[in-house]
């Protein structure tokens, strides 16, 4: 079982650029994730989507946006990438019931904007 | 997602036991407790969950007083490759929203 799954796992852009990351779960959950996380901070949500079909923005979600293509895949973009987002990028996947069964996080995209 | 208290950084020896508490007074009645784990340059790792009174698990225990407003993470005979920082997570999932968010967790820190 690969769990979560993201892609790239490394990427550097130039200001201005666009890129979309790719996450893929083949646990069957409902729920997915996208959080950010600069060096030597906790995590921040950017966006999720509850369950296929709705998306919600999270704590920083300016300057992202999300699709949740189909139950197993959730990509985030950046339109138009800034040094800002310099950042690893981590997605997750869960249950609805994520306080009873946990969440399940891939292993980061490092993100580089020059 | 109900607040959570948790001391911003630990240090440790190695076979010693490391004991994290967290605080949460205005835990809800459908509420878990879970706890996560994460290494440097890794995801964060689903580690232990609990509703009340004592967990145990290969990794570690947990342990919820009556009142369910804290909890603490024991992690028995650390070793250096547990250094890492610990997020303590109190929610049931479906009343947020679904919203997942992280504070700021403890960095532990296990010396030989």
């Amino acid at each position: 079982n690969a769990g979560v799954t993201q892609t790239p796992k490394f990427q550097v852009l130039k200001t201005g650029q666009s890129m979309t990351l790719q996450c893929a779960q083949d646990m069957n959950h409902n729920s997915m994730y996208w959080y950010r996380q600069d060096p030597g901070m906790g995590l921040r949500l950017i966006y999720y989507s509850a369950s296929e079909g709705t998306t919600d923005k999270g704590e920083v979600p300016n300057g992202y946006n999300v699709s949740r293509l189909n139950k197993r895949e959730f990509s985030l973009r950046l339109e138009s990438a800034a040094p800002s987002q310099t950042s690893v990028y981590f997605c997750a996947s869960s249950e609805i019931y994520w306080g009873r069964w946990g969440a399940f996080f891939g292993q980061g995209t490092r993100l580089t904007v020059v | 997602l109900a607040k959570t208290t948790q001391p911003i950084s630990m240090d440790s020896y190695e076979g010693q036991e490391v004991n994290i508490t967290c605080s949460h007074n205005n835990i809800a009645t459908n509420d878990y407790i879970t706890w996560y784990q994460q290494f440097p340059s890794q995801g964060p790792r689903f580690i232990i969950q609990g509703y009340k009174t004592k967990v145990t698990n290969e990794v570690a225990s947990l342990f919820i007083p009556a009142d369910r407003k804290s909890s603490t993470l024991s992690l028995p005979r650390v070793s250096l490759s547990d250094t890492a920082v610990y997020y303590c997570l109190v929610g049931e999932g479906e009343a947020a929203g679904n919203k997942l968010t992280f504070g700021g967790g403890t960095r532990v820190l296990v010396k030989p």
